[in-house]
Protein backbone atom coordinates (compact mmCIF):
# COMPACT_ATOMS: atom_id res chain seq x y z
CA UNK A 1 0.00 0.00 0.00
CA UNK A 2 0.92 3.74 -0.19
CA UNK A 3 3.56 4.90 2.37
CA UNK A 4 4.61 8.70 2.70
CA UNK A 5 7.56 10.17 4.53
CA UNK A 6 7.42 13.45 6.08
CA UNK A 7 10.67 15.23 6.96
CA UNK A 8 11.90 16.99 8.64
CA UNK A 9 9.68 16.46 12.29
CA UNK A 10 10.76 19.53 13.11
CA UNK A 11 11.77 22.55 11.47
CA UNK A 12 12.29 26.18 13.39
CA UNK A 13 12.84 29.51 10.98
CA UNK A 14 13.68 33.32 11.21
CA UNK A 15 10.58 35.41 10.08
CA UNK A 16 11.14 36.48 7.26
CA UNK A 17 12.88 33.74 5.98
CA UNK A 18 11.90 30.38 3.56
CA UNK A 19 10.63 26.94 5.38
CA UNK A 20 10.57 24.25 3.12
CA UNK A 21 9.04 20.82 4.03
CA UNK A 22 9.55 17.67 2.00
CA UNK A 23 7.45 14.10 1.12
CA UNK A 24 7.69 11.03 -0.53
CA UNK A 25 5.49 8.61 -1.92
CA UNK A 26 5.40 5.24 -2.76
CA UNK A 27 2.57 4.40 -5.08
CA UNK A 28 3.48 5.44 -8.83
CA UNK A 29 -0.70 5.50 -9.19
CA UNK A 30 -1.41 8.37 -6.64
CA UNK A 31 -2.28 11.43 -7.97
CA UNK A 32 -3.81 13.96 -6.16
CA UNK A 33 -1.30 16.02 -3.04
CA UNK A 34 -2.51 18.00 -0.91
CA UNK A 35 -0.87 19.89 2.55
CA UNK A 36 -2.93 20.79 5.09
CA UNK A 37 -1.76 23.46 8.04
CA UNK A 38 -3.16 22.18 11.44
CA UNK A 39 -3.47 24.95 14.33
CA UNK A 40 -3.14 24.31 18.47
CA UNK A 41 -6.36 22.92 19.33
CA UNK A 42 -7.98 22.76 15.42
CA UNK A 43 -9.02 20.13 12.17
CA UNK A 44 -6.53 20.10 9.46
CA UNK A 45 -6.87 23.14 7.04
CA UNK A 46 -5.99 22.33 3.29
CA UNK A 47 -3.64 25.33 2.51
CA UNK A 48 -2.81 23.75 -1.33
CA UNK A 49 -2.98 20.84 -3.31
CA UNK A 50 -1.70 20.02 -6.79
CA UNK A 51 -2.40 16.52 -8.91
CA UNK A 52 0.33 14.87 -10.83
CA UNK A 53 -0.41 16.28 -14.33
CA UNK A 54 0.79 19.93 -12.55
CA UNK A 55 4.54 19.98 -11.51
CA UNK A 56 4.30 23.29 -9.49
CA UNK A 57 1.61 25.53 -7.99
CA UNK A 58 1.66 28.91 -6.08
CA UNK A 59 -0.65 30.61 -3.77
CA UNK A 60 0.31 34.07 -2.55
CA UNK A 61 3.55 33.24 -0.38
CA UNK A 62 2.78 29.17 -0.89
CA UNK A 63 4.18 26.87 -3.81
CA UNK A 64 4.75 23.01 -3.87
CA UNK A 65 6.22 21.50 -6.56
CA UNK A 66 6.09 17.91 -7.76
CA UNK A 67 8.24 15.50 -9.22
CA UNK A 68 6.39 12.38 -10.37
CA UNK A 69 9.59 10.03 -11.37
CA UNK A 70 11.11 10.75 -8.09
CA UNK A 71 7.55 10.16 -6.00
CA UNK A 72 8.47 13.64 -4.01
CA UNK A 73 6.70 16.48 -3.35
CA UNK A 74 7.61 20.12 -1.20
CA UNK A 75 5.93 22.62 0.26
CA UNK A 76 7.49 26.08 0.39
CA UNK A 77 6.14 29.15 2.47
CA UNK A 78 8.50 31.84 1.03
CA UNK A 79 8.73 35.39 3.78
CA UNK A 80 7.37 33.96 6.78
CA UNK A 81 5.66 34.98 9.37
CA UNK A 82 4.65 34.04 12.91
CA UNK A 83 1.11 33.37 12.17
CA UNK A 84 2.87 30.61 9.82
CA UNK A 85 3.76 28.87 13.04
CA UNK A 86 1.69 25.52 13.15
CA UNK A 87 1.83 21.86 11.98
CA UNK A 88 1.82 20.55 8.55
CA UNK A 89 0.49 17.53 6.66
CA UNK A 90 1.36 16.07 3.30
CA UNK A 91 -0.91 13.52 1.79
CA UNK A 92 -1.08 11.23 -1.03
CA UNK A 93 -4.50 9.97 -2.70
CA UNK A 94 -4.91 6.20 -3.10
CA UNK A 95 -8.07 4.77 -5.05
CA UNK A 96 -7.37 6.39 -8.65
CA UNK A 97 -9.56 9.77 -9.60
CA UNK A 98 -11.79 11.33 -6.94
CA UNK A 99 -9.89 8.68 -4.43
CA UNK A 100 -11.43 7.47 -1.67
CA UNK A 101 -8.76 7.72 0.78
CA UNK A 102 -5.48 9.95 1.18
CA UNK A 103 -2.47 9.01 3.37
CA UNK A 104 -0.68 11.03 5.22
CA UNK A 105 2.79 11.61 5.89
CA UNK A 106 4.16 11.97 9.79
CA UNK A 107 3.72 15.63 10.13
CA UNK A 108 6.10 18.55 10.46
CA UNK A 109 5.68 21.14 13.32
CA UNK A 110 6.52 24.70 11.86
CA UNK A 111 8.00 27.40 14.35
CA UNK A 112 8.95 30.86 13.14
CA UNK A 113 11.19 32.59 15.49
CA UNK A 114 10.31 36.93 15.46
CA UNK B 1 -15.26 24.75 1.85
CA UNK B 2 -17.25 22.60 3.80
CA UNK B 3 -18.98 23.20 7.21
CA UNK B 4 -18.47 20.50 8.84
CA UNK B 5 -18.39 20.25 13.11
CA UNK B 6 -17.83 18.01 15.92
CA UNK B 7 -19.01 17.80 19.36
CA UNK B 8 -17.70 17.49 21.90
CA UNK B 9 -15.11 19.49 21.39
CA UNK B 10 -13.65 17.62 24.93
CA UNK B 11 -14.61 15.05 26.61
CA UNK B 12 -13.64 13.59 30.16
CA UNK B 13 -14.61 10.31 31.08
CA UNK B 14 -14.24 7.53 33.10
CA UNK B 15 -13.35 3.75 32.26
CA UNK B 16 -16.50 1.49 31.00
CA UNK B 17 -18.28 4.38 29.56
CA UNK B 18 -20.38 4.48 26.31
CA UNK B 19 -19.53 7.49 24.46
CA UNK B 20 -20.59 8.43 21.06
CA UNK B 21 -18.76 11.13 18.84
CA UNK B 22 -20.77 13.24 16.67
CA UNK B 23 -19.84 14.71 13.26
CA UNK B 24 -22.28 16.39 10.65
CA UNK B 25 -21.72 18.27 7.72
CA UNK B 26 -23.92 20.47 5.56
CA UNK B 27 -21.97 20.07 2.22
CA UNK B 28 -24.05 17.16 1.29
CA UNK B 29 -20.89 15.71 0.59
CA UNK B 30 -21.41 11.41 0.22
CA UNK B 31 -17.88 10.54 1.71
CA UNK B 32 -17.12 10.90 5.48
CA UNK B 33 -13.96 9.81 7.06
CA UNK B 34 -12.67 9.81 11.06
CA UNK B 35 -9.33 9.76 11.95
CA UNK B 36 -7.41 9.30 14.80
CA UNK B 37 -4.60 11.49 15.53
CA UNK B 38 -1.79 10.44 18.26
CA UNK B 39 -0.07 12.84 20.58
CA UNK B 40 3.08 12.17 18.11
CA UNK B 41 0.54 13.59 15.30
CA UNK B 42 -0.14 11.18 12.76
CA UNK B 43 -3.42 10.95 11.49
CA UNK B 44 -4.81 7.53 11.22
CA UNK B 45 -7.62 6.25 9.07
CA UNK B 46 -9.88 4.39 11.33
CA UNK B 47 -12.99 4.16 9.43
CA UNK B 48 -15.12 6.13 6.25
CA UNK B 49 -18.28 5.74 4.38
CA UNK B 50 -19.25 6.40 1.11
CA UNK B 51 -22.88 7.39 1.49
CA UNK B 52 -25.71 6.42 3.41
CA UNK B 53 -25.84 2.41 4.73
CA UNK B 54 -22.25 2.59 3.57
CA UNK B 55 -19.38 1.71 6.09
CA UNK B 56 -15.84 0.44 5.90
CA UNK B 57 -13.01 -0.03 8.35
CA UNK B 58 -9.90 2.35 8.06
CA UNK B 59 -6.41 1.09 7.98
CA UNK B 60 -5.73 1.43 11.95
CA UNK B 61 -7.65 -1.18 13.67
CA UNK B 62 -10.19 0.55 16.54
CA UNK B 63 -12.87 -1.21 18.98
CA UNK B 64 -14.86 1.92 17.94
CA UNK B 65 -17.95 1.14 14.95
CA UNK B 66 -19.99 3.97 13.03
CA UNK B 67 -22.93 4.43 11.49
CA UNK B 68 -24.32 6.21 8.81
CA UNK B 69 -28.22 6.37 8.70
CA UNK B 70 -27.86 10.41 7.19
CA UNK B 71 -25.99 11.60 4.73
CA UNK B 72 -24.54 14.42 6.91
CA UNK B 73 -24.23 12.17 10.08
CA UNK B 74 -21.21 10.41 10.58
CA UNK B 75 -21.20 9.67 14.74
CA UNK B 76 -18.43 6.98 16.27
CA UNK B 77 -19.34 4.96 19.07
CA UNK B 78 -17.00 3.29 21.71
CA UNK B 79 -19.11 0.65 23.39
CA UNK B 80 -16.56 0.76 26.83
CA UNK B 81 -13.81 3.12 27.04
CA UNK B 82 -10.43 2.42 28.01
CA UNK B 83 -7.63 4.47 28.35
CA UNK B 84 -6.07 3.35 25.70
CA UNK B 85 -8.46 5.19 23.70
CA UNK B 86 -7.24 8.42 24.83
CA UNK B 87 -6.46 10.56 22.00
CA UNK B 88 -7.85 13.32 19.64
CA UNK B 89 -10.38 11.94 16.67
CA UNK B 90 -11.31 13.73 13.44
CA UNK B 91 -13.95 13.80 11.08
CA UNK B 92 -13.92 15.05 7.48
CA UNK B 93 -15.67 14.51 4.47
CA UNK B 94 -15.51 14.95 0.68
CA UNK B 95 -17.59 15.23 -2.48
CA UNK B 96 -17.67 11.89 -4.61
CA UNK B 97 -15.65 12.43 -7.61
CA UNK B 98 -13.63 14.73 -5.95
CA UNK B 99 -10.50 14.19 -3.17
CA UNK B 100 -10.09 16.74 -1.25
CA UNK B 101 -11.11 16.28 2.17
CA UNK B 102 -12.01 18.76 4.58
CA UNK B 103 -11.99 18.48 8.15
CA UNK B 104 -13.41 19.17 11.31
CA UNK B 105 -12.27 20.81 14.96
CA UNK B 106 -11.72 17.28 16.38
CA UNK B 107 -13.04 15.73 19.86
CA UNK B 108 -10.33 15.27 22.60
CA UNK B 109 -11.11 12.41 24.74
CA UNK B 110 -9.71 11.50 27.64
CA UNK B 111 -10.28 7.84 29.15
CA UNK B 112 -9.01 7.91 32.78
Amino acid sequence: GENVEQHPSTLSVQEGDSAVIKCTYSDSASNYFPWYKQELGKGPQLIIDIRSNVGEKKDQRIAVTLNKTAKHFSLHITETQPEDSAVYFCAASIGGQGAQKLVFGQGTRLTINP
Amino acid sequence: EADIYQTPRYLVIGTGKKITLECSQTMGHDKMYWYQQDPGMELHLIHYSYGVNSTEKGDLSSESTVSRIRTEHFPLTLESARPSHTSQYLCASGAVGTDTQYFGPGTRLTVL
